[in-house]
């Protein structure tokens, strides 16, 4: 009863690394979303995925990269981390569309120095 | 392009006390529209989801509408108590071109005093 995951919780990185950020779900959803969440924008889809080596950006999706080669994992990796990418990172699924009820994961707050 | 706005940014109310939370939208062809709730340092809880043909929704002491003609959705909270303190956030579903997508509001802050 995971439903889903996400790790790690926090992370602090530098400048120019790379950083991957992983999202289990235990639901066998079709739809898989990655948010970011940032004072005064609300949260911003960044990338989303219809289902296993299906996936298609979001509004924000520059500096980032997906991947789903299982339907229950969804990792959001920054090849080159900015400042500017500081950020509380949410994944969220939903069963079968993009239109159904999503759910929410607790979240990575991410610290780029 | 679709916006959300929700207004007040922060409320805070005495424990007890009915209170309405407004979510405005600018597109009405929405699909559906959700409400979420968003502890401090946690992930958001889903509340309730209204379907575009319908006008409203009920959970317990939650009460949902939606008016897509005027672009409007509000959130009825009856007889407050303070663990409804949290971030209440609405997002719309909006079709385009094969898909779905949610726009979020930038939430209402609601504080219930004891």
């Amino acid at each position: 009863d995971a439903g889903i995951t996400q790790s790690p919780r926090y992370k602090i990185t530098e400048t120019g690394r790379q950083v991957t950020l992983m999202c289990h779900q235990t639901w066998s959803h079709s739809y898989m979303f990655w948010y970011r969440q940032d004072l005064g924008h609300g949260l911003r889809l960044i990338y989303y995925s219809a289902a296993a080596d299906i996936t298609d950006k979001g509004e924000v999706p520059d500096g980032y990269v997906v991947s789903r080669s299982k339907t229950e994992n969804f990792p959001l990796t920054l090849e080159s981390a900015t400042r500017s990418q500081t950020s509380v990172y949410f994944c969220a699924s939903s069963e079968r569309t993009s239109g159904d009820e999503q759910y929410f994961g607790p979240g990575t707050r991410l610290t780029v120095t | 392009k679709q916006e959300v706005t929700q207004i007040p940014a922060a409320l805070s109310v005495p424990e007890g006390e009915n209170l309405v939370l407004n979510c405005s939208f600018t597109d009405s062809a929405i699909y559906n529209l959700q409400w979420f709730r968003q502890d401090p340092g946690k992930g958001l809880t889903s509340l309730l989801l209204i379907q575009s043909s319908q006008r409203e929704q009920t959970s317990g002491r939650l009460n949902a509408s939606l008016d897509k003609s005027s672009g409007r959705s509000t959130l009825y909270i009856a007889a407050s108590q303070p663990g409804d303190s949290a971030t209440y956030l609405c997002a719309v579903n909006r079709w385009r071109v094969g898909t779905y997508k949610y726009i979020f509001g930038t939430g209402t802050r609601l504080k219930v005093l004891a």
